[in-house]
């Protein structure tokens, strides 16, 4: 069964404190590895898409990297603006997306 | 570019009504998808649509049911509401072609009482 797992559940960091969130991930035939950032009662927003292992993406204090097993999202000198649950998601071609339960990040000022 | 939209956002209802929550989904995207959205369980697949399709289900009672429109928008109805129902409806739009990234809409929190 394809499986999503995130750690940490969650996180607490110091402003400047740089970090990473996991994503492991169990899919038979993987289409597509995402990250996204969800703020406190609004929907999902879209940040990086991965498809083959090795890929890496970037956008402002955040990157993501792939491997055959894993993703990580790593925060770089984050800001308290950063602090959000972050989600991870993969599918494998069937029109369904499995979501982790997510990392809620908390960076303190 | 108008981005997802679901209505209502919030709504009160009580146990053994329905419910239909709607989606207008981003221009020229034809899948729409559904996830409720709780704190113990994460985002859970309810089903997606294309082009007025139902292309997958996931693993949700008959009580909930979808169908969409020939604009792309979609409708999500839920019977006999349970108080397990109470969760954040999340809709989401994307072109359909089962690698792209999903646009979501800012969700129909419904409580059940």
């Amino acid at each position: 069964e394809d499986q999503v797992t995130q750690s940490p559940e969650a996180l607490r960091l110091q402003e400047g404190e740089s970090s990473s969130l996991n994503c492991s991930y169990t899919v038979s035939g993987l289409r597509g590895l995402f990250w996204y950032r969800q703020d406190p009662g609004k929907g999902p927003e879209f940040l990086f898409t991965l498809y083959s292992a090795g890929e890496e993406k970037e956008k402002e204090r955040l990157k993501a990297t792939l491997t055959k097993k894993e993703s990580f999202l790593h925060i770089t000198a984050p800001k308290p603006e950063d602090s959000a649950t972050y989600l991870c998601a993969t599918t494998s071609g069937t029109y369904k997306y499995i979501f982790g339960t997510g990392t809620r990040l908390k960076v303190l000022a | 570019k108008a981005g997802v939209t679901q209505t209502p956002r919030y709504l009160i209802k009580t146990r053994g009504q329905q419910v239909t929550l709607s989606c207008s989904p981003i221009s020229g995207h034809r899948s729409v998808s559904w996830y409720q959205q709780t704190p113990g369980q994460g985002l859970q697949f309810l089903f997606e649509y294309f082009s007025e399709t139902q292309r997958n289900k996931g693993n949700f009672p008959g009580r909930f049911s979808g169908r969409q429109f020939s604009n792309s928008r979609s409708e999500m109805n839920v019977s006999t509401l349970e108080l397990g129902d109470s969760a954040l409806y999340l809709c989401a739009s994307s072109l359909g072609d089962n690698t792209g990234e999903l646009f979501f809409g800012e969700g129909s929190r419904l409580t059940v009482l």
